[in-house]
């Protein structure tokens, strides 16, 4: 069946201005994560949702970063006034069930230069 | 704050050989380790998993060690095969969090 995919694979962009990055979860997965690999660097949690509960962002770097997840499928990851330092990968993965005994099926990812 | 470390960042090995990737921990709340592997251009895929109730999980020629008491896990790969060079991510969830801390990953090198 379709894996996690994720739109665009690369993105350019100018210092200071907004950016949105795509992610398809598996069909019927509740629950959805994005994660950013910095070079060198783990992966780093930004955001978690899980159905129609209110998202955890405990892990969003800044009040520039917000991501939504319309009907529990389909999630935007958005950065405004980009940065330098926000060049990383960003990945988005999805499970079946949240907590302790699951696993996550990750996107190819969507590699993010701010020039 | 790093709460999952993996302290290698590289490690090559010879076809037919063991390898042994290493990863510490420090959140106590931390009940369920697994393992990812990620090769250039992809996302990570999952490997293998172990929860604190065990000490070892054995798939084939991948096997995780749990130690609790010092925080630590290790996956060994044995025989590791070339086609197993890949980054390879730790990673631990637990407690009240539902999300993942991840390790900086090891970037194992098989050589023919």
């Amino acid at each position: 069946g379709a894996g996690v995919s994720q739109s665009p694979s690369n993105k350019v962009t100018e210092k200071g201005k907004d950016v949105e990055l795509r992610c398809d979860p598996i069909s019927g997965h509740t629950a959805l994560y994005w994660y950013r690999q910095s070079l060198g660097q783990g992966l780093e949690f930004l955001i978690y949702f899980q159905g129609n509960s209110a998202p955890d962002k405990s892990g969003l770097p800044s009040d520039r970063f917000s991501a939504e997840r319309t009907g529990g499928s389909v999630s935007t990851l958005t950065i405004q006034r980009t940065q330098q330092e926000d060049s990383a990968v960003y990945l988005c993965a999805s499970s079946q069930t949240p907590g302790t005994g699951y696993e996550q099926y990750f996107g190819p990812g969507t590699r993010l230069t701010v020039t | 704050d790093q709460q999952v470390k993996q302290n290698s960042p590289s490690l090559s090995v010879q076809e037919g050989r063991i390898s042994i990737l290493n990863c510490d921990y420090t959140n106590s709340m931390f009940d369920y380790f697994l393992w990812y592997k990620k090769y250039p251009a992809e996302g990570p895929t999952f490997l293998i998993s172990i929860s604190s109730i065990k000490d070892k999980n054995e798939d084939g020629r991948f096997t995780v060690f749990l130690n609790k008491s010092a925080k630590h896990l290790s996956l060994h790969i044995v025989p590791s095969q070339p086609g197993d060079s890949a980054v390879y991510f730790c990673a631990a969830s637990g407690g009240n969090n539902n999300d993942m801390r991840f390790g900086a990953g090891t970037r194992l090198t098989v050589k023919p």
